[in-house]
């Protein structure tokens, strides 16, 4: 089985300060690896993922996340807040053998102060 | 593209009514799924699709929820009857075939049982 903990259910940053959402997963086999960002009243959209190959993976709106198997880690850095980052960040992990479900952490609300 | 739609957005209802909720994935996606997302919690799936057959439903509370997708496009989730504890989001996100592809949601459908 699967699982994921995000590490801080509640993270608040100075607008410009870096941002660091933690995420620890466990898995029997090698994972593909999600993060995923949800605003007030909509779905989740994908930030980033990472599959194969470079451990540094780059997504949207300037956020990055490094595969570390050693700590079986998966955090989400970005070196300067925006306002417009608030929002609520998944974590989740998937079985490339098991038809790919999604097991997601119990999510992160990051605020940004100005 | 068109992303995934679900409809209604809101619904509350008393509960021991019966509710459905529907959804049509991106045009090409043969994988659907409906997860339910509990208030502060992150997102827990309820059954896979692939095309019109189910691949996952072992956390579908079958005594009172049921889904089908007979053509292989749109889907419907039917809760009967409904608990004040399924008050939650629930969520339809699609996937074409790639191992590694992304999963991509739609806006959610608010339940409120009271």
């Amino acid at each position: 089985a699967q699982s994921v903990t995000q590490l801080g259910s509640h993270v608040s940053v100075s607008e410009g300060a870096l941002v660091l959402l933690r995420c620890n997963y466990s898995s029997s086999v090698p994972p593909y690896l999600f993060w995923y960002v949800q605003y007030p009243n909509q779905g989740l959209q994908l930030l980033l993922k990472y599959t194969t190959g470079a451990t540094l993976v780059k997504g949207i709106n300037g956020f990055e996340a490094e595969f570390k198997k050693s700590e079986t880690s998966f955090h989400l850095t970005k070196p300067s807040a925006h306002m417009s980052d608030a929002a609520e960040y998944f974590c989740a992990v998937s079985d490339p053998g098991a038809g790919n479900m999604l097991t997601f952490g119990g999510g992160t609300r990051l605020m940004v102060k100005p | 593209e068109a992303g995934v739609a679900q409809s209604p957005r809101y619904k509350i209802i008393e509960k021991r009514q019966s509710v459905a909720f529907w959804c049509n994935p991106i045009s090409g996606h043969a994988t659907l799924y409906w997860y339910q997302q509990i208030l502060g919690q992150g997102p827990k799936l309820l059954i896979q699709f692939q095309n019109n057959g189910v691949v996952d439903d072992s956390q579908l509370p079958k005594d009172r929820f049921s889904a089908e997708r007979l053509k292989g496009v749109d889907s419907t989730l039917k809760i009967q009857p409904a608990k004040l504890e399924d008050s939650a989001v629930y969520l339809c996100a699609s996937r074409s075939e790639g191992a590694g592809d992304t999963q991509y949601f739609g806006p959610g459908t608010r339940l409120t049982v009271l």
